[in-house]
């Protein structure tokens, strides 16, 4: 069974530094693009970026480009994002997701979410 | 604002069949599949339906999916209070350099 299994919920303060993680397992980590999907509180689904972690190669939506960083450490299959700089604006729930493709991409399996609280 | 376009609610009584349109242009719909996700009150978002009328194993055939140019649609038939939820479209756009693009969401409810 694929299982896409996310770090808990965190609290920060505007200014610090944050990494999720998305760990998975049931399938072949490195053969599957994995990324991230923001939702922030009453809103709908933003796509952040997308990794392959066969090679690395790391795509971000124009939204998220040097907002946050996408990596994958293969020999654990754990994806990441990661913020350098937390804002209040990124208080959101955040999902991970393992892309498919047949005929054209979809989500197979998404994560079970991670929340993100920044406030002072 | 959101690339594909959704209306923000539907509604439905038990019983009843209700669709739920997503529009784009020519550089995601008009050109590769699409997907549906329901997100029940509370949890994460689960696949639907793929390749515009695909559902994977589990979906109840109640749901189904269309694509027809720049516009798709997901219908829902014997409407049961479960369903009660919110329902995303998605599609790969070619110009953008990345991951898929989603509708704004809709809201079902139940009446």
């Amino acid at each position: 069974e694929v299982q896409l299994v996310q770090s808990g919920a965190d609290v920060k303060k505007p200014g610090e530094s944050l990494k999720i993680s998305c760990k998975g397992s049931g399938y072949s980590f490195t053969s599957y693009w994995i990324g991230w999907v923001r939702q922030m509180p009453g809103k709908g689904l933003e796509w952040m970026g997308v990794i392959y972690p066969g090679d690395s190669d790391t795509r971000y939506s124009p939204s998220f480009q040097g907002q946050v960083t996408i990596s994958a450490d293969k020999s654990i299959s754990t994806a990441y994002l990661q913020w350098s700089s937390l804002k209040a604006s990124d208080t959101a729930m955040y999902y991970c997701a393992r892309l498919m493709y047949i005929s054209g991409w979809y989500i197979a399996n998404w994560g079970q979410g991670t929340l993100v609280t920044v406030s002072s | 604002q959101s690339v594909l376009t959704q209306p923000p609610s539907a509604s439905g009584t038990p019983g009843q069949r209700v669709t739920i349109s997503c529009s784009g242009s020519s550089s995601n719909i008009g050109t590769n599949t699409v997907s549906w996700y329901q997100q029940l009150p509370g949890t994460a978002p689960k696949l639907l339906i793929y390749s515009n009328n695909q559902r994977p194993s589990g979906v109840p055939d109640r749901f189904s999916g269309s694509k027809s140019g720049t516009s798709a649609s997901l219908a829902i038939s014997g409407l049961q209070s479960e369903d009660e939820a919110d329902y995303y479209c998605a599609a790969w756009d070619d110009s953008l350099n990345g991951p898929e693009v989603f509708g704004g969401g809709t809201k079902l409810t139940v009446l």
